[in-house]
């Protein structure tokens, strides 16, 4: 049973383009929302995360809206680079459940000039 | 400080053969994730380490799959015999006491079964 549902499951915008990733999730339990960020050859690496007491998360280009009511949340990246060209899963996990991070599918994003 | 360090980055073998992994963590993190992460697909956990236990190892298919962290700080993920289904990226991860939301990942071992 897929958790934690992603999409798009691929992305293109241009050059200061906002992309916007959408995740939702099953497990009412989850108590902490984190999105990584995976380069080819490279492990995942955190990028943001957010948990449940806020509705929206800022860290300099990158924002995570949250929707507790709907179990969804989302992930913005304003002013787009071409660097931002990666794949991002978000996850989902729960510290009654150790820990464990359910990743969604993943979503491929590709920044053009 | 050095990442988490994984070892070898790339292997291939034919089917029936053993494989083994290493992971060296972050020095200090006391938890230790391997994952397995398909093409196309997110990461998924194997079994995580508390220090040299075992403390959820519910996805490690047992028959084939066999995991040690013996001195509670590196670690070695060994299939044998390794089935054309095995092949995929071998990831570890490690986090710090107290923050284990935060996961730090190396960068995986991407194994070929042949």
């Amino acid at each position: 049973q897929q958790q934690v549902k992603q999409s798009p499951q691929s992305l293109i915008v241009q050059k200061g383009g906002i992309p916007i990733i959408n995740c939702a999730y099953e497990n009412t339990a989850f108590d902490y929302f984190p999105w990584y960020q995976q380069f080819p050859g490279k492990g995942p690496a955190l990028l943001i995360a957010i948990r449940p007491d806020v509705s929206e998360k800022k860290e300099g280009r990158f924002t995570i809206s949250f929707n507790k009511s709907a179990k969804q949340f989302s992930l913005h990246i304003m002013d787009s680079q071409p660097g931002d060209s990666a794949t991002y899963f978000c996850a989902a996990s729960s510290s009654g459940g150790g820990n464990k991070l359910t990743f969604g599918t993943g979503t491929q994003l590709k920044v053009e000039l | 400080e050095a990442g988490v360090v994984q070892s070898p980055r790339y292997k291939i073998i034919e089917k029936k053969q053993p494989v083994a992994f290493w992971c060296n963590p972050i020095s200090g993190h006391n938890t230790l994730y391997w994952y397995r992460q398909n093409l196309g697909q997110g990461p998924e956990l194997l079994i995580r380490y508390e220090n040299e236990e075992a403390v959820d190892d519910s996805q490690l298919p047992k028959d084939r799959f066999s995991a040690e962290r013996l001195k509670g700080v590196d670690s070695t993920l060994k299939i044998q015999p390794a089935e054309l289904g095995d092949s995929a990226v071998y990831l570890c991860a490690s986090s710090a006491p107290g923050h284990d939301d935060v996961q730090y990942f190396g960068p995986g071992t991407r194994l070929t079964v042949t």
